[in-house]
Order: structure tokens, then sequence, then C-alpha cells
């Protein structure tokens, strides 16, 4: 069965700044899909980020960027430039990618706090 | 953008209730799922539907159940519903196994 870490249960950071959420998985399949979701406050949980297994370039959205380590089993986020708005609870999230006894698993989240 | 609706944002029952949760997407989507989220655990999946009746259990199905008659629309079902299922309840939906899952507002369910 997958796992999914996430070792930060909080953390904060200053407005402006770069901040890293860590993220590891265990896993025995080759081929797989993590993502990073993002729950404001209150508010629906959306997609940030999107990385295939079997692509070795790090995805990238605007001030978000992921360090894949398809050996070390890890897929860190890392925000960039942070804004108020980037207060919100992450998830980091496993796909095998479909087959039998297919689902999605969810790490506990990390709540990050952006600062004035 | 692919809409999920779920039917109430705050619903409180009382022990022993049978209570539903509705869930619709507008975005003609094969895969639907269920979540339980409680704090310091993330989200738990419930159940998921890959196709319209079909259904397969998740992590934590002990005491829900769904119905899928129609691919839009996903229902969770508390057969008879307990204090220690007071949570907030995800729903979601994807186009395929490995694609984004969009997700509803959530309801926040009390059983009292």
């Amino acid at each position: 069965a997958q796992t999914v870490t996430q070792s930060q249960p909080e953390m904060s950071v200053q407005e402006a700044e770069t901040v890293t959420l860590s993220c590891t998985y265990d896993t025995s399949e080759s081929n797989y899909y993590l993502f990073w979701y993002k729950q404001p406050p209150s508010r629906q949980m959306i997609l940030v980020i999107r990385q295939e297994a079997y692509k070795q370039q790090n995805a990238t959205e605007n001030r978000f960027s992921v360090n894949f380590q398809k050996a070390a089993k890890s897929f860190s986020l890392k925000i960039s430039d942070s804004q108020l708005g980037d207060t919100a609870m992450y998830f980091c999230a496993f796909d095998r990618g479909g087959g039998s006894n297919y689902k999605l698993t969810f790490g506990k989240g990390t709540l990050l706090t952006v600062n004035p | 953008d692919v809409k999920v609706t779920q039917s109430s944002r705050y619903l409180v029952k009382r022990t022993g209730e049978k209570v539903f949760l509705e869930c619709v997407q507008d975005m003609d989507h094969e895969n639907m799922f269920w979540y339980r989220q409680d704090p310091g655990l993330g989200l738990r999946l419930i159940y998921f539907s890959y196709d319209v009746k079909m259904k397969e259990k998740g992590d934590i199905p002990e005491g829900y159940s769904v119905s899928r008659e129609k691919k839009e629309r996903f229902s969770l079902i508390l057969e008879s519903a307990s204090t220690n299922q007071t949570s907030m309840y995800l729903c979601a939906s994807s186009l395929s196994p490995a694609k984004p899952q969009h997700f509803g507002d959530g309801t926040r369910l009390s059983i009292l």
C-alpha cells in the first residue's frame, strides 16, 4: 500500500520570502503521479501542481515549483515570493494511475501561514 | 471550469438518523469520490465510483454506503448516524485516474 508523509504539520513564512514544504512517499510502483493541493481557510480544495513520475523535469506553475527526487521518493513544493493568499493547508497526494484497487492517497497536510 | 456541487455546507443531524449527502458534477467525469477530512488525519477515502452503479470501498467504508444511479450524481449515505461521524465530508470528481481531482466546497456534518 502507498503511504504519503508530510513531516511538517505547520509552517510559517514572511510575505515575499520562499518556503519549501516537504513530502515523502512509499511505493513499489514505477509509474505514478504526484499532486500538491491547496485548501485555503473555509474554501475549496484546488490543484496547485502535478508531476508525472516518468518525467524527469520538475513541474512548475508560476511561483510554485516542485523538487521531485524519484530515487529518494521525495516530492517537495517550493513557493517563491510568498503572498498572503498562499495561507492554506497544503496536501501532497499520490496517484498510481488506475488499475485494481485504485485510489488517491493523501498526506496529513501542512498548514502554511504567510505573515505580513 | 468543472463544478462539483455538494448539497449542503452545514448539516446537523441526530444519532441514529439516516443521512444523505449529495454531490453533483457537471463535467461528465467518470470517477467520483467521497472523502472524510479530520484535523491531523488529512483526507481519508470512504468510497469511490468509476462508473454508474459501480463502487469501490476506500480506506474507511464502515458505517457508510454510496449510490450512483446517474453519472453526474454520487450520494453518500450514513445508514445510522453516530457521533464519531461528525466531520467534514468532501466530494470530488476526475476525468480518469491520474487526472486532477476537482473538489466540492465540503459539507460540515455534526451528529448530536
